[in-house]
């Protein structure tokens, strides 16, 4: 079975400081690994993906991720905080299986907190 | 423009009642989801289906039924059987290919009175 974690429940930066949120994965198989983001009493939106191209992917709002295999982690940063990226964080993992059949496993979501 | 739809936004139930959430998509997706969040849990699945006329269990499926006699709706029913249903209701679709990304609908908040 697949899992994913996130360290930490909350992280606190000031604006213009860079953003770190990290995310590791178990799988048995290289993975596909996904990063979405949620604002309060909105569905989640996709900030980037990997699917097995570049190890390093940039995705929307200026954020990125690198796929580490060695480490298992897909840590999501940023290099320069903006208020507005004040939200939940979300890191997700599908298995490689039979794909009519595949489901997503999320973490428990890391809250950015983006202080003035 | 092509998206999900979720109504209502806010639902609210009584004791012993059975209640249905609506899940639309226009995205001509084949595979969809519903997942139930709650603070500090992540996103937990409940149901899926892949194709009309057939649906998984999730994680946490005990207490809720689904239905998907068509491709574009997933209709969800929280039954009297869920104890604690209070919590935010997300419904997804995607392409029935493992590298494509799941697209989430708005959400409904249920709540019990």
């Amino acid at each position: 079975a697949q899992s994913v974690t996130q360290l930490g429940s909350h992280v606190s930066v000031s604006e213009g400081a860079l953003v770190l949120l990290r995310c590791n994965y178990s799988s048995s198989v290289p993975p596909y690994l996904f990063w979405y983001v949620q604002y309060p009493n909105q569905g989640l939106q996709l900030l980037l993906k990997y699917t097995s191209a570049a190890t390093l992917v940039k995705g929307i709002n200026g954020f990125e991720a690198e796929f580490k295999k060695s480490e298992t982690s897909f840590h999501l940063t940023k290099p320069s905080a903006h208020m507005s990226d004040a939200a939940e964080y979300f890191c997700a993992v599908s298995d490689r299986g039979n794909s009519g059949y595949s489901t997503l496993t999320f973490g428990k979501g890391t809250m950015l907190l983006v202080s003035p | 423009d092509g998206g999900i739809t979720q109504s209502p936004k806010y639902l609210f139930r009584k004791e012993g009642q059975n209640v249905t959430l609506s899940c639309e998509q226009n995205l001509n997706h084949d595979a969809m989801y519903w997942y139930r969040q709650d603070p500090g849990q992540g996103l937990r699945l409940i149901y899926y289906s892949q194709i009309v006329n057939d649906f998984q269990k999730g994680d946490i499926a005990e207490g809720y039924s689904v239905s998907r006699e068509k491709k574009e709706s997933f209709p969800l029913t929280v039954t009297s059987a869920q104890k604690n249903p209070t919590a935010f209701y997300l419904c997804a679709s995607r392409h029935s290919y493992s590298n494509q990304p799941q697209h989430f609908g708005d959400g409904t908040r249920l709540s019990i009175l």
